[in-house]
C-alpha cells in the first residue's frame, strides 16, 4: 500500500538552530501534503497544507516564516523549523493525499523534536 | 471550537470483550469519517472509514457505526486483543479538506 517515509524520527537541537523534516511518498504521488503537530495529551493539529509546486497554506496562528514548507515535487515535502525554541518541541507528522487514494490519507511515522 | 470530540480520554477492556470507542462531531458538512490507531512515537495508522451514505462498515474485528442524525459514530472492536492497546483517533472530513481529529481515546486491553 501507499507509504510515506518521514525522517528523522527524532531530533534534538539547540535553541536558535533550524531543523528540517522530510516526508517522501514512496509508491504514490502526493499532490497534497498536510503537516500536523501534536502536543502531549492533545489532538493532532493541522499546521499547514501544501500542494505540489505552490505555496503552502498555513492555519491560523502558525507562523509561516518560522515553519517553512516546501513541496517541490509530487514525492517530497519538507518542513523546516527555523530558529527553534523550546516551545517548538513537539511531535510533527506529515500526511500525503492524492486524488487516487480516495480518502486514504497516508501518514508518515512522525518526528519528535526536542529543542534544548 | 472542537468539531470532533472524543469525550472519553481512556478506556480499559478485558481481552476477548468488546471495545466501544465513541466520537461526536458538530459540522454537518463532514461526509467522511475515519478511525486511526496510534502507538507512542509513531504516526497514525488508518484503521477503518465510513462514508455518510452508509451507517455501518465492517472490516474483520472492527466495525464503525454512523448515526448522522445524532452526529455520532462509534468504533467497535470485538474480540479485543492486547495488541489493540493504543490511542484511537476519530477524524472527519468534508470533500478534500484536511482531516479534523478528535483528541483520541487511549484503549488498554487487559489480558
Amino acid at each position: 500500500g501507499a507509504v510515506v517515509s518521514q525522517h528523522p524520527s527524532w531530533v534534538i537541537c539547540k535553541s536558535g538552530t533550524s531543523v528540517k523534516i522530510e516526508c517522501r511518498s514512496l509508491d504514490f504521488q502526493a499532490t497534497t501534503m498536510f503537516w500536523y503537530r501534536q502536543f502531549p495529551k492533545q489532538s493532532l493539529m493541522l499546521m499547514a497544507t501544501s500542494n505540489e509546486g505552490s505555496k503552502a497554506t498555513y492555519e491560523q496562528g502558525v507562523e509561516k516564516d518560522k515553519f517553512l514548507i516546501n513541496h517541490a515535487s509530487l514525492t517530497l515535502s519538507t518542513l523546516t523549523v527555523t530558529s527553534a525554541h523550546p516551545e517548538d518541541s513537539s511531535f510533527y507528522i506529515c500526511s500525503g493525499w492524492t486524488t487516487s487514494q480516495n480518502y486514504g490519507y497516508t501518514f508518515g511515522s512522525g518526528t519528535r523534536l526536542t529543542v534544548v | 471550537d472542537q468539531q470532533v470530540k472524543q469525550n472519553s480520554p481512556s478506556l480499559s477492556v478485558q481481552e476477548g470483550r468488546i471495545s466501544i470507542l465513541n466520537c461526536d462531531y458538530t459540522n454537518s458538512m463532514f461526509d467522511y469519517f475515519l478511525w486511526y490507531k496510534k502507538y507512542p512515537a509513531e504516526g497514525p495508522t488508518f484503521l477503518i472509514s465510513i462514508s455518510s451514505i452508509k451507517d455501518k462498515n465492517e472490516d474483520g474485528r472492527f466495525t464503525v457505526f454512523l448515526n448522522k442524525s445524532a452526529k455520532h459514530l462509534s468504533l467497535h472492536i470485538v474480540p479485543s486483543q492486547p495488541g489493540d492497546s493504543a490511542v484511537y483517533f476519530c477524524a472527519a472530513s468534508g470533500g478534500n479538506t484536511p482531516l479534523v481529529f478528535g483528541k483520541g481515546t487511549r484503549l488498554s486491553v487487559i489480558a
